[in-house]
């Protein structure tokens, strides 16, 4: 899987946007993005993933480059309960049923305040 | 939907016991499920892969036969440690694939401490 580069801590002002970069510019053809997160002492949480087009969710949007060598996740109107490490992973997607595994790098250390 | 429930939420046991972990998904069948390790200021590192009926496939230096992995049907994995030691006290992540859907959903996690 390719690696991923991201900055180690960000902070952002509450109810502004947070905008996290992530460099993969190793990733291949078949590669997606994922994009997970992780509160202090819990499970990391599932955000969105993508391939090479941009996408949008209830939680936040992703927005690839179209070489695909990077990518930002925008949480569009952050509050304190986004404080968290986010991990952007680089990973297959097998469609023949095979799992493909998250290989988590150090993520970026998100703190909002207020 | 896409629930994952982890049991138990942590554990204290005595050094040479064996502690097992669930990890069910609640609202979705997982073929395939993933055990993970947090150590303190770290990040997480991947123990092993389990596949429904099958024997799971463990991650270089991870021993399968002090982390045992049993992956009986589409919502439940257990990981047991067995004959744990202080130096495994860490906190122990599952996760299920949805089918066809490619993204692993997690647990909340369990926090083993050995005394």
């Amino acid at each position: 899987d390719a690696k991923t580069t991201q900055p180690p801590s960000m902070d952002c002002a509450e109810g502004r946007a947070a905008n996290l970069p992530c460099n993969h510019s190793t990733i291949s053809g078949n590669e997606y993005v994922y994009w997970y997160r992780q509160i202090h002492s819990q499970g990391p949480q599932y955000i969105i993933h993508g391939l090479k087009n941009n996408e949008t969710n209830e939680m936040a949007s992703l927005i690839i480059t179209e070489d695909r060598k990077s990518s930002t996740l925008i949480l569009p109107h952050a509050t304190l309960r986004d404080t968290a490490v986010y991990y952007c992973i680089v990973s297959l997607w097998v469609n023949t049923g095979t799992a493909s595994k998250l290989t988590f790098g150090t993520g970026t250390r998100l703190q909002v305040t207020l | 939907g896409a629930v994952v429930s982890q049991h138990p939420s942590w554990v204290i046991c005595k050094s040479g016991t064996s502690v097992k972990i669930e990890c069910r998904s609640l609202d979705f069948q997982a073929t395939t499920m993933f055990w993970y390790r947090q150590f303190p200021k770290q990040s997480l590192m991947l123990m092993a892969t389990s596949n429904e009926g099958s024997k799971a496939t463990y991650e270089q230096g991870v021993e399968k036969d002090k982390f045992l992995i049993n992956h009986a049907s589409l919502t439940l994995s257990t990981l047991t440690v067995t004959s744990a030691h202080p130096e495994d006290s860490s906190f122990y992540i599952c996760s299920a694939m949805r089918q066809n859907k490619n993204i692993q959903y997690f647990g909340a996690g369990t926090r083993l401490s050995v005394l």
